[in-house]
């Protein structure tokens, strides 16, 4: 079956300019969850969406990030006036949510982003 | 310092080794442990859960020791297939639903020689 799909696979843009970043989870999956990976950092959770609202949007490294998603599906994540320490890989993962276990995240192939 | 802990690695290993990995992680609170695999330029992928009683996949057998916040990994009979980044995830997970994150470790790169 698909997975969880991102896009663009690579991003090149200028410092100062904004980035949108698009997941498509797995079909069904209610929670959907942003990281970044940059070197030397690994990976870093961002935010975490249950249907459309964000309960837990704690990684969200400054007020340039921003995240929604709608109809409980498509997450789209904003960065403003990126800076090149934004530069990164951002992955999108996607779960079924079981309140009392455990559900294993599923990554998409990620967007390398690069901010000259 | 970092909630989860690794060894940054390069584990050089030949072939038919066998290899152990160590971590270790700072929030109690932790409640569920795993290991994923991440191959160069992939997106991770998960390799086993870590329970408290020991786990067994094969050649891979994983250990969480709650007391000492501590989680193992044993690959026995390396492959040259199983080069590749193995991370330590702790996943916070509040029952209220308020969170359900993964906290990575920085990665252990094995490389399996021929």
């Amino acid at each position: 079956g698909a997975g969880v799909s991102q896009s663009p696979s690579n991003k090149v843009t200028e410092k100062g300019k904004d980035v949108e970043l698009r997941c498509d989870p797995i079909s069904g999956h209610t929670a959907l969850y942003w990281y970044r990976q940059s070197l030397g950092q690994g990976l870093e959770f961002l935010i975490y969406f249950q249907g459309n609202s964000a309960p837990d949007k704690s990684g969200l490294p400054s007020d340039r990030f921003s995240a929604e998603r709608t109809g409980g599906s498509v997450s789209t994540l904003t960065i403003q006036r990126t800076q090149q320490e934004d530069s990164a890989v951002y992955l999108c993962a996607s779960s079924l949510m079981g309140r009392s276990s455990y559900n294993e995240q599923f990554f998409g192939p990620g967007t390398r982003l690069t901010v000259l | 310092r970092k909630e989860v802990e690794q060894d940054p690695g390069p584990f050089n290993v030949p072939e038919g080794a066998t290899v152990a990995f160590n971590c270790t992680y700072s929030n109690s609170a932790s409640q569920s442990f795993f290991w994923y695999r991440q191959d160069c330029r992939k997106e991770p992928k998960l390799l086993m859960s870590v329970y408290s009683s020991g786990n067994e996949d094969g050649r891979f057998t994983a250990q969480l020791n709650r007391a000492s916040q501590y989680i193992s990994l044993l690959i026995r009979d390396s492959k040259l297939s199983d080069s590749a980044t193995y991370l330590c995830v702790v996943n916070m997970r509040n029952y209220g639903g308020a969170t359900n994150k993964l906290i990575f470790g920085t990665g252990t790169l094995l490389a399996v020689q021929p």
